[in-house]
């Protein structure tokens, strides 16, 4: 069956060091995988979307990887900052029995950045 | 101004009350989607939508009914709640591109 599997457990890192979150997929074969960012009590903000062509993608201090082999997707934030603090969900297309491409999301990962 | 708003953004409720989760958006999307999340559960699509005439069930509409007033307005309704619906409620939109712009959300208690 299909299956993504986001790190349950909470990520604590120091400020300033640079924090990598993994979104690993099976039985999916996306033609892009996105990460969004929420806050508690909030509703999900999306951060970055990498297409299958793509190995990387940046935007200012956040980078995406995407390796369509392992089926896995790395998320880095350099220099990371209490403000950083969230949980991060990646999402990736998936496909109804009606055809329809729906997004898809995983549970997401707690990222805690201490001062 | 939020471009996709959400009311209530609390509500408790009675098992069997009949309520209604409404959802309006600025943003000029034709399409419009309704998730519950659950803890451990991430998000799951109750009701999508991709135009006023347009309406299909999501993985999980059983109990769930939706009406979309206008391309700005997708409401939905619970006809007899039920304690496993205590969840918290998105909507959402796109444009025709991939990415989904959420509501605040709406925290369902039902006693």
């Amino acid at each position: 069956s299909q299956k993504i599997e986001q790190n349950s457990e909470a990520l604590n890192i120091q400020e300033g060091k640079t924090a990598t979150l993994t979104c690993n997929y099976t039985n999916y074969s996306p033609a892009y995988l996105q990460w969004y960012r929420q806050d508690p009590g909030r509703g999900p903000v999306f951060l970055l979307l990498i297409r299958e062509n793509e190995k990387e993608k940046r935007k200012e201090r956040l980078k995406v990887t995407f390796d369509t082999t392992l089926k896995q997707s790395l998320f880095h934030i350099t220099a990371s900052q209490p403000a950083d603090s969230a949980t991060y969900l990646c999402a990736l297309e998936g496909r109804m029995n009606t055809g329809f491409q729906k997004l898809v999301f995983g549970t997401g990962t707690r990222l805690l950045v201490s001062p | 101004d939020a471009d996709v708003t959400q009311t209530p953004r609390n509500r408790i409720t009675k098992t069997g009350k009949r309520i209604m989760l409404e959802c309006s958006q600025t943003k000029g999307h034709d399409r419009m989607y309704w998730y519950r999340q659950d803890p451990g559960l991430g998000l799951r699509l109750i009701y999508y939508s991709f135009d006023v005439k347009d309406i299909n069930k999501g993985e999980i509409s059983d109990g769930y009914s939706v009406s979309r007033q206008a391309q700005a307005k997708f409401s939905l309704s619970l006809e007899s709640a039920i304690p496993n619906q205590t969840a918290l409620y998105f909507c959402a939109t796109s444009d025709y591109q991939e990415t989904q712009y959420f509501g605040p959300g709406t925290r369902l208690l039902v006693l």
